[in-house]
């Protein structure tokens, strides 16, 4: 199957911004995710782009896509301790099935 | 809205038993996801059902098996299990009618364990 990459940890300092980096293999993905999980939790979904978008923004959250890359990255403003977590990016590969990331954990700092 | 629910959320097994995971998936969801989190493979596919069809499947043994009923819940299926099978599996509902490329939704997962 396709490949998600991602760094595997991130540490900031509250209040700074996080920015979160993932690659996808394939170019014909439809739907970009952005998970959360919190120790112990499910996956809390933050929020998707469609591919034909480049930038979405939700409140603290904004999300870029490149295609040409095949780029996608979340960054979090005004990072909180709330927002420790492991973050996931997944693609949509077939019916059903997200294709996702190895994770992304976040660290905040005070 | 009530979320996606999973039962029980924690099991404790021994080698060789089967053991029986519930997904309820958000009411009016009619496709229901399994997923397998290890820490040493991630997040897996396991397999995808939408109005009792299973629709896609994923890389893992004959072992694995699911079912879903007429009100969409899902069950999910290990038998002889071993201990590689110990591992947080997530049931994740979405609509279902848009090619298979619905947001999905995540429940709180079941925990296993293998002794």
């Amino acid at each position: 199957g396709e490949d998600v990459e991602q760094s595997l940890f991130l540490s900031v300092r509250e209040g700074d911004s996080s920015v979160i980096n993932c690659t996808y293999t394939d170019s014909s993905s439809t739907y970009l995710y952005w998970y959360k999980q919190e120790p112990g939790a499910g996956l809390q979904l933050l929020t998707y782009i469609f591919s034909n978008m480049d930038m979405k923004q939700d409140q603290r959250l904004t999300v870029l896509l490149n295609k040409k890359d095949k780029h996608l990255s979340l960054r979090i403003a005004d990072t909180q301790t709330g927002d420790s977590a492991i973050y996931f990016c997944a693609e949509f590969e077939s019916w059903g099935k997200l294709q996702f990331g190895a994770g992304t954990q976040v660290v905040v700092t005070p | 809205k009530a979320g996606v629910t999973q039962t029980p959320r924690y099991l404790i097994k021994t080698r060789g038993q089967q053991v029986t995971l519930s997904c309820s998936p958000i009411s009016g969801h009619r496709s229901v996801s399994w997923y397998q989190q290890t820490p040493g493979q991630g997040l897996q596919f396991l397999f995808e059902y939408f109005s009792e069809t299973q629709r896609n499947k994923g890389n893992f043994p004959g072992r694995f098996s699911g079912r879903q009923f007429s009100n969409s819940r899902s069950e999910m299926n290990v038998s002889t299990l071993e201990l590689g099978d110990s591992a947080l599996y997530l049931c994740a509902s979405s609509s279902g009618l848009a090619g298979g490329q619905e947001t999905q939704y995540f429940g709180p997962g079941t925990r296993l364990l293998v002794l």
